[in-house]
Formats: C-alpha cells, sequence, structure tokens
C-alpha cells in the first residue's frame, strides 16, 4: 500500500522559508523512474505544480517559482523535502505531496503575521 | 517552458447532457496529458492518464481523447455525483486552470 504524509509548520511569516517534508512508503524512489513532487491549491483556487525530484536526483521546478524551490530527498529515511523562501501570505494554500496518483492528504500553510 | 490552457473555465449543463472539456498545451507533449477530478474538500483523484486511459474502477461515461497539442476530455451522460472541478494536467507537472462543471 502506497502512501504519503505531509509535514512541517502550518504558520509562517511573510519573508520566512517554508519547509515542508513528505514521509512515503509502500515505493522507493531508488527505484528507476520513480519521482516525488509538490503541488499546491491556494483556497479556492486551481492546483499548482510546484516541484519534482526523481530517482537519479533529477529535479524539476515551475518556472515561476524556481527561484524559491529547492527539492531534496533522503532515500534513506523515505522522505523528500521542499523548502520555499520568501513566503508571502498569497502562498497560503494546502501544500500536497505526490507520487503518480497516489496524493497524501495534504497540509495547510498559513502565511501571515 | 509548457503551458497548459484549459477550457472553458466553468460551464453549466442538464443531467444526461453531453459535456466537453478542452486543454491545449504550448508544446507538443505526445500523449503525456492526466485528467483529474476534484470534489469540494477532497484530494483530486486521476480519472485519465496517457490522454485516453481510463483510470481502473472509473466510470466509461470518463472518456479522453488527444495527442500532441489538443486534448478533449468528455462526459458522455452527465451525473449529478460528477459535479466538481475538473483539470487537465501535463505528464505528472502543470496543470490546466481547471473546469467548473455544474448541474443546470
Amino acid at each position: 500500500q502506497i502512501t504519503l504524509k505531509e509535514s512541517g509548520h502550518t504558520l509562517v511569516k511573510p519573508t520566512q522559508t517554508l519547509t515542508l517534508t513528505c514521509t512515503f512508503s509502500g515505493f522507493s524512489l531508488t527505484t528507476s523512474g520513480v519521482g516525488v513532487g509538490w503541488i499546491r491549491q491556494p483556497p479556492g483556487k486551481a492546483l499548482e505544480w510546484l516541484a519534482l525530484i526523481y530517482w537519479n536526483d533529477d529535479k524539476r521546478y515551475s518556472p515561476s517559482l524556481k527561484s524559491r524551490l529547492t527539492i531534496t530527498k533522503d532515500t534513506s529515511k523515505n522522505q523528500v523535502v521542499l523548502t520555499m523562501t520568501n513566503m508571502d501570505p498569497v502562498d497560503t494554500g494546502t501544500y500536497y505531496c505526490v507520487y503518480e496518483d497516489h496524493w497524501g492528504q495534504g497540509t495547510l500553510v498559513t502565511v501571515s503575521s | 517552458d509548457i503551458q497548459m490552457t484549459q477550457s472553458p473555465s466553468s460551464l453549466s449543463a442538464s443531467v444526461g447532457d453531453r459535456v466537453t472539456i478542452t486543454c491545449q498545451a504550448s508544446h507538443d507533449i505526445s500523449k503525456y496529458l492526466n485528467w483529474y477530478q476534484q470534489k469540494p474538500g477532497k484530494v483530486p483523484k486521476l480519472l485519465i492518464y496517457d490522454a485516453s486511459n481510463l483510470e481502473p474502477g472509473v466510470s466509461s461515461r470518463f472518456s479522453g481523447r488527444g495527442s500532441g497539442t489538443d486534448f478533449t476530455f468528455t462526459i458522455s451522460s452527465l451525473q449529478p455525483e460528477d459535479i466538481a472541478t475538473y483539470y487537465c494536467q501535463q505528464g505528472w507537472l502543470t496543470f490546466g486552470g481547471g473546469t467548473k462543471v455544474e448541474i443546470k
């Protein structure tokens, strides 16, 4: 059974850095072809793809957010970490960790002073 | 950078109607196009992958077609439980803007 779970700070102040961790089970990020990504959704708005990391450490970022995002993996812990710098209230939303068609439950991140 | 343009942004149709949503990629993406359904407060659900392949367990009312840059998603006979927002996605990357489907 494949599961993914997001964790991290749910309330951040403007200009701070957000760090989210995805802990997964049921598959391995050392398997050829496997990738884990992050997607977010502001309240009442559309889904937005953020970043993806592959088994071979190849990384892809949303062009509009690339300068603020870093995605890394720790295969020994079955974790993927997303950092987003210089947070703003418009970054408020639910952040999801995703492996193919498997989604975590999401974590609501609020950016407010 | 590939952009995904989805239309319409919303639609209202009657139960039993045929509903079609389009998604256009800014560059050739071959067959790598997914369609998701998202109901309020729920995680998105994959309905179709690789443009036309129905995810196991998904109703055959849903179908998809296309390749290259132009894709369509169809609900053959709209049902009340189909009320949701539908998204296209290039591969496992960029999403379209979504289409909110309502009952007239």
